[in-house]
């Protein structure tokens, strides 16, 4: 119940086109959902995070859209660019734990033709 | 802002021998988490400091594995007789959590890759 999963593992897009990654979850504790780009050998970084009170987010480029009935939440980058090419990970984490401590899918590594 | 810091980036190391590995958060932030990270896959959960009390630990967390945060600043990761499956990337993280202001943002350090031959 704690998994996150994520789909699809891999993505290939054309420049200027919609990369679209999608992730599932099962504990409805979960309350906060970030997602992070990171490139080999670095750290993962924070792109954009939503709380369920709101069904969409945009930042940019950058837009995530949450169902809480379906429990599915999803990251769309708009016109992606090479420089996009990265692994991206979604997560999620529960206010009542006290920790905060993030659960994270698999990831999906972008590359995004020139 | 310097962001989170480790040190090192890299370690290669022989079975059975022990590493520490250091982490340094953003100043004013009194979480500091650390994930380990196989390739392929998310990091993953193995403990978490609030200011300088160790709140929480994974079951991922064996028993040669021990980590510190002493004063409140920065930790340290050790790990003790290390075995080829600990080969992985270690990441810290850090947030800064207030009373009833969650959730909070975890800003993730460079990592420290480490292999056991």
């Amino acid at each position: 119940q704690q998994q996150v999963k994520q789909s699809p593992q891999s993505l290939i897009v054309q420049k200027g086109g919609i990369s679209i990654i999608n992730c599932a979850y099962e504990n409805t504790a979960f309350d906060y959902f970030p997602w992070y780009q990171q490139f080999p050998g670095k750290g993962p970084a924070l792109l954009i995070a939503i709380r369920p009170d709101v069904s969409e987010k945009k930042e940019g480029r950058f837009t995530i859209s949450f169902n809480k009935s379906a429990k599915q939440f999803s990251l769309h980058i708009m016109d992606s660019q090479p420089g996009d090419s990265a692994t991206y990970f979604c997560a999620a984490s529960a206010t009542d734990n006290y920790g905060q401590n993030f659960v994270f899918g698999p990831g999906t590594r972008l590359s995004v033709l020139p | 802002d310097t962001g989170v810091s480790q040190d090192p980036r890299h370690k290669i190391t022989k079975r059975g021998q022990n590493v520490t590995f250091r982490c340094d958060p953003i100043s004013e932030h009194n979480r500091l988490y650390w994930y380990r990270q196989t390739l392929g896959q998310g990091p993953e959960f193995l403990t978490y400091f609030q200011n300088e009390a160790q709140l929480e630990k994974s079951r991922l967390l064996s028993d040669r594995f021990s980590a510190e945060r002493p004063k409140g600043s920065f930790s340290t990761l050790e790990i003790q007789r290390t075995e080829q499956g600990d080969s992985a990337m270690y990441l810290c993280a850090s947030s800064l959590a207030l009373p009833l202001k969650g959730p909070y943002e975890q800003y993730f350090g460079p990592g420290t890759r480490l292999t056991v031959t």
